[in-house]
């Protein structure tokens, strides 16, 4: 596997359900992201992690809950979803999240729908 | 706040060239990029702009300037792979992507 990798690529579950999104990078980079992408609107930053360490939490629910075991893996934990939380969750990862020519490599994403 | 600004969907024609813009207000300017996202993909790198000026890749070139707040990507010879969304986003002083809401480019033949 090459790239950023994304499992499942979509998802159902109900309000009251627990799941988690797994994201797996293979380009040896330090940092990783977790985005929500919503139709026509921008993407949202949610997390950031940098050497395992989380650098960034843009006030995010507590319903969502990230996990980095280590640099190559990332996880979004979620439970009690509100139907409003339906949309496509992006990873991404890149070398170093404060260089400025920083290229961050996105994921195919998992496309939530929460019933 | 911060905001980007960039048209909602074009529609072009095979063969043809296209200039999507994307105009911004950010706390500082780190650096643009732009990026392609065909339906149900992942988003892919496609330009980065730091310094004023035109950056030509291939059939796709993207323009910066700073003084105005303002950037174009430019594809010429469209072809019909071309259709996807484009994505405008900027770094700030902060060294956050600060992304758009994304143009919808559709080709027709």
């Amino acid at each position: 596997e090459t790239g950023v990798t994304q499992t499942p690529r979509h998802l159902v579950m109900g309000m009251t359900n627990k799941k988690s999104l797994k994201c797996e990078q293979h380009l040896g980079h330090n940092a990783m992201y977790w985005y929500k992408q919503s139709a026509k609107k921008p993407l949202e930053l949610m997390f950031v992690y940098s050497l395992e360490e989380r650098v960034e939490n843009n006030s995010v629910p507590s319903r969502f809950s990230p996990e980095c075991p280590n640099s190559s893996h990332l996880f979004l934990h979620l439970h009690t979803l509100q139907p409003e939380d339906s949309a496509l969750y992006l990873c991404a990862s890149s070398q170093d999240p404060s260089g400025s020519q920083e290229t961050q490599y996105f994921g195919p994403g998992t496309r939530l729908l929460v019933l | 706040g911060q905001n980007i600004d960039q048209p909602t969907e074009m529609t072009a024609t095979e063969g043809a060239i296209v200039q999507i813009n994307c105009t911004y207000q950010t706390s500082g300017f780190n650096g643009l990029f732009w990026y392609q996202q065909h339906a149900g993909e992942a988003p892919t790198f496609l330009s980065y702009n730091v310094l004023d000026g035109l950056e030509e890749k291939g059939r796709f070139s993207s323009f910066l300037s700073r003084s105005k707040g303002y950037s174009y990507l430019l594809l010429k010879e469209l072809q019909m792979k071309d259709s996807a969304s484009y994505l405008c986003a900027v770094r700030d002083s902060n060294y956050q992507l600060i992304w758009g809401a994304g143009t919808k480019l559709i080709i027709k033949p």
